[in-house]
């Protein structure tokens, strides 16, 4: 079946150090690749996202694309901020239009000042 | 503005009672589904909606239903709460778009069961 694949957490990184979650999935075909992030004490919210291979994906600084051949969507961020603490989702929803989401079991990041 | 709301935020049951764990959204998406999530598994889909009196089961449906009367809401009932379902619960709705739509979490609600 269907699968997502992250790197495995706890990562911590100072203020202003660059950011990489690897993530790599499993599917047929051309799955859409999402980053959802959750802040301590909330729900998930969208990050960013592509729905196509070569598509990348941005937003709040953070980059992602959508690599057909090696089947990964790597998170990427220049300069993190506290701010940026947070647990971060990498997730795939099935070529062929199902709605479901499949998810990565998350990355806790601390940034530290 | 839209949103999607749980109740309640939290919850302490005893193992064998039945619980209820609302999920309201203004959003008028068709898709709505409910999640758990455990340290070590990520969130794993328990039940999920594409309509009104449409439900399906997802991966750890067991113990678990649902029923969609109408478009905003979807409530999860425990049928006879274990406390290997002591977790947070997690809805989510979205628009039907090929799977490329943004899904809309709601807050979360903790469930400890003793």
């Amino acid at each position: 079946g269907d699968s997502v694949t992250q790197m495995e957490g706890p990562v911590t990184l100072s203020e202003e150090a660059f950011l990489t979650i690897n993530c790599t999935y499993t599917a047929t075909g051309y799955p859409s690749l999402f980053w959802y992030v959750q802040y301590p004490g909330e729900g998930l919210q969208l990050l960013l996202k592509a729905t196509k291979a070569d598509d990348k994906g941005s937003n709040k600084g953070f980059e992602a694309t959508y690599r057909k051949e090696t089947t990964s969507f790597h998170l990427e961020k220049g300069s993190v901020q506290v701010s940026d603490s947070a647990v971060y989702f990498c997730a795939l929803t099935p070529e062929g239009g199902s709605e479901k989401l499949v998810f990565g079991k998350g990355t806790k990041l601390t940034v530290n000042p | 503005d839209a949103e999607i709301t749980q109740s309640p935020r939290h919850k302490i049951t005893e193992t064998g009672r039945q619980v209820t764990l609302a999920c309201h959204q203004t959003w008028n998406h068709n898709n709505m589904f409910w999640y758990r999530q455990d340290l070590g598994h990520g969130l794993r889909l328990i039940h999920y909606s594409y309509g009104v009196q449409d439900t399906n089961k997802g991966e750890v449906s067991d113990g678990y239903s649902v029923s969609r009367s109408n478009t905003e809401d979807l409530p999860l009932t425990l049928e006879s709460a274990a406390s290997s379902q002591t977790s947070v619960y997690f809805c989510a709705s979205s628009e039907t778009a090929g799977g490329m739509e943004t899904q809309y979490f709601g807050p979360g609600t903790r469930l400890l069961v003793l």
